[in-house]
């Protein structure tokens, strides 16, 4: 059981260029997100997924995209990379339990991405 | 706007002591409320969930308490290892917007041997 994959895990753009950081979970979960994490910033939401076909925005999410087309796969989409998107990046999955709640959070191990 | 606090950014213990870590949150209207560990150049494992309904989670050397009235949680470490250095997160699932989970910005935590 693989958990949430993260790749690549370092990657260096060059100001303008386009990229795809890739996520797939194998656990059956419906909940998605992508997060990014700068120092002093703490994490920040940038978008998730409640289901295959279902995305919607979080706390920063100008300069990116995503789809998900199906359960497993959640790519975040650099549209043209800027210094400013330098960080750490991390995806994220969970799934609804009995009575309502929600579960904890499963993280993948990050993406380094330093734009240049 | 959920604002999540940990106080303090950092703290050094020596080894065998028992510890708290404090977060606090603004908004009272929470799903629930998780602890995470990061080492460092690592990914976020998670600790401890609490419920909404629950007033504390136990794991171990772990013990994590909620005052949803109050806007606090603590997370207890008893007997410290250096093993346990490492930042410490909390962060809150908001009743609205449950996907939307708010960080606090971490506690780092030094264990001296």
């Amino acid at each position: 059981n693989a958990g949430v994959t993260q790749t690549p895990k370092f990657q260096v753009l060059k100001t303008g260029q386009s990229m795809t950081l890739q996520c797939a979970q194998d656990m059956n979960h419906e909940y998605m997100s992508w997060y990014r994490q700068d120092p002093g910033m703490g994490l920040r939401l940038i978008h998730y997924s409640v289901g295959a076909g279902i995305t919607d925005q979080g706390e920063v999410p100008n300069g990116y995209n995503v789809s998900r087309s199906t359960t497993e796969d959640f790519p975040l989409r650099l549209l043209s990379a800027a210094p400013s998107q330098t960080s750490v990046y991390f995806c994220a999955s969970s799934y609804s339990i009995m009575g309502g709640m929600l579960s904890t959070i499963y993280f993948g191990e990050g993406s380094w991405l330093t734009v240049v | 706007k959920q604002e999540v606090t940990q106080i303090p950014a950092a703290l050094s213990v020596p080894e065998g002591e028992n510890l708290v870590l404090n977060c606090s949150f603004t908004d009272s209207a929470i799903y629930n409320l998780q602890w995470f560990r990061q080492d460092p150049g690592k990914g976020l494992t998670s600790l401890l969930l609490i419920q909404s309904s629950q007033r504390e989670q136990t794991s171990g050397r772990l013990n994590a308490s909620l005052d949803k009235s109050s806007g606090r949680s603590t997370l207890y470490i008893a007997a410290s290892q250096p093993g346990d250095s490492a930042t410490y997160l909390c962060a809150v699932r908001p009743e609205q917007g449950a996907q939307k989970l708010v960080f606090g910005q971490g506690t780092r935590l030094t264990i001296n041997p």
